[in-house]
């Protein structure tokens, strides 16, 4: 069966500080990964997608960027931290080809900076 | 895009009672799902549903798509159900789930 794991769970960061924040799935090919933030209310923002190693699609533009370098790693990366990068931050795939094909999320990353 | 509208925003309910949540879409779909978020950020899929309806235990769920609306039923709560309930659709030629604000919901002993 196929399985996701991010990590860490919890990060406490400096402002400034770089970030990385990985996902992997397993028990799957050339899924589709996503990565989502959740800001203190509700809402899940979708902030990059990729359909394959090299591919990323941003959806917003933001202090961060995203890397594909392996078939089933997704890395959610910052150079500097602002304050407003804090947020829970959600990993999910979905088999190829992806549209009309449920998402599975990760436990997520609980991010503070401070 | 695609906009998504779900209702009630909160709701509290006690321990056995049912519960009907909803939720609109501005535009023909390809994808719907119902989440729910337990009190550990934890995002778990309830149904994947673009059309009909499905059963699981005490939830279930309708999506009707000529009409742009799912309903998510929760019969007999439990305290366990309490948390927040996502419906996320994906709109036709889009490629990504546009997720609703949420319901959160609070079942009591």
């Amino acid at each position: 069966s196929q399985t996701i794991h991010q990590w860490p769970a919890t990060l406490v960061q400096p402002v400034g500080s770089p970030l990385s924040l990985e996902c992997t799935v397993e028990g799957t090919s050339n899924p589709n990964l996503y990565w989502y933030r959740q800001a203190a209310g509700r809402g899940l923002q979708l902030l990059f997608y990729s359909v394959g190693i090299g591919q990323i699609s941003s959806e917003v533009p933001q202090n961060l960027s995203a890397s594909r370098p392996q078939d089933r790693q997704f890395i959610l990366s910052s150079k500097k931290l602002l304050l407003s990068d804090s947020g829970f931050y959600l990993c999910a795939w979905s088999p190829p080809p992806g549209v009309n094909q449920p998402q599975h999320f990760g436990d997520g990353t609980r991010l503070s900076i401070l | 895009g695609i906009q998504v509208e779900q209702s009630p925003p909160d709701l509290i309910l006690q321990e056995g009672a049912n519960s009907t949540l909803r939720c609109n879409f501005s535009d023909s779909v390809n994808n719907l799902q119902w989440f729910h978020q337990n009190p550990w950020g934890q995002l778990i899929n309830l149904f994947y549903i673009p059309s009909g309806t499905k059963q699981n235990g005490r939830l279930s769920a309708t999506t009707v798509a000529t009409e742009r609306y799912s309903l998510l039923y929760i019969s007999s709560s439990q305290t366990t159900d309490s948390g927040v309930y996502f419906c996320a659709v994906v709109g036709s030629g889009y490629s990504t789930l546009t997720f609703g604000k949420g319901t959160m919901l609070l079942v009591s002993p």
